[in-house]
């Protein structure tokens, strides 16, 4: 089955204390990205990735690294919490940059940051 | 500058039409979108309409775009209770030479007996 998956879901944390959402698709995609999502503002995209070893910031990259060292992988890593990342996390991926419309969501992971 | 806008919240009856409306500001955009999002769940493509169209109908689904306005709906015929969730407007913009997608909100659809 084609599905991006994420882990954890749900994550309670405390501030400076560093976490790693993974993600992982298995559709041989190259176009991969994150995303947030808070009440009253939508998605914001944090990181995207064009292919493996290509990284670029997105809209909201403050606070955030992410690695593409494999191409059916995308963690986003935190090294440093703060409560202002308290928010609703998605991966996505599809074929290409071009066809982000048709990107496949992961089920997001829940993040309270403490 | 890059901005989409929708009301926060729609309730309708079940059985009537909703309509869900969408306002953006970047005139170049080639692609708009309707996503929807289902509780506890990531954001599903629903359907989509090219610039130069002005309405895109599939089943219950009618997409009106307003170039003019910058003005895009999207009508649901006959709701019911399983379309009830949050719906994202989105458009597809050059930035940076690579194409961006703009998330409006989204609209929290509540569909009542």
């Amino acid at each position: 089955e084609a599905q991006v998956t994420q882990n954890p879901r749900y994550l309670i944390t405390v501030t400076g204390k560093k976490l790693t959402v993974t993600c992982s698709q298995n559709m041989n995609h190259e176009y991969m990205s994150w995303y947030r999502q808070d009440p009253g503002l939508g998605l914001r995209q944090i990181y995207y990735s064009m292919n493996v070893e290509v990284t670029d910031k997105g809209d909201v990259p403050e606070g955030y690294k992410v690695s593409r060292k494999e191409k059916r992988n995308f963690p986003l890593i935190l090294e440093s919490p703060s409560p202002n990342q308290t928010s609703l996390y998605f991966c996505a991926s599809s074929w290409g940059g071009w066809s982000q419309e048709t990107q496949y969501f992961g089920p997001g992971t829940r993040l309270l940051v403490l | 500058g890059e901005d989409v806008e929708q009301s926060l919240f729609l309730s309708v009856r079940e059985g009537d039409s909703s309509v869900i409306n969408c306002t953006y500001t970047d005139s170049s955009s080639t692609y708009l979108y309707w996503y929807k999002q289902e509780p506890g769940a990531g954001l599903q493509l629903l359907t989509y309409i090219f610039s130069n169209m002005d309405m895109k109908q599939d089943q219950r689904l009618t997409v009106l775009l307003n170039k003019k306005d910058k003005h895009l709906s999207l009508r649901i015929a006959d709701t019911q209770t399983g379309d009830s969730a949050i719906y994202f407007c989105a458009e597809r913009v050059l930035s940076g030479g690579y194409n961006k997608l703009i998330f409006g909100a989204g609209t929290r659809l509540a569909v009542h007996p």
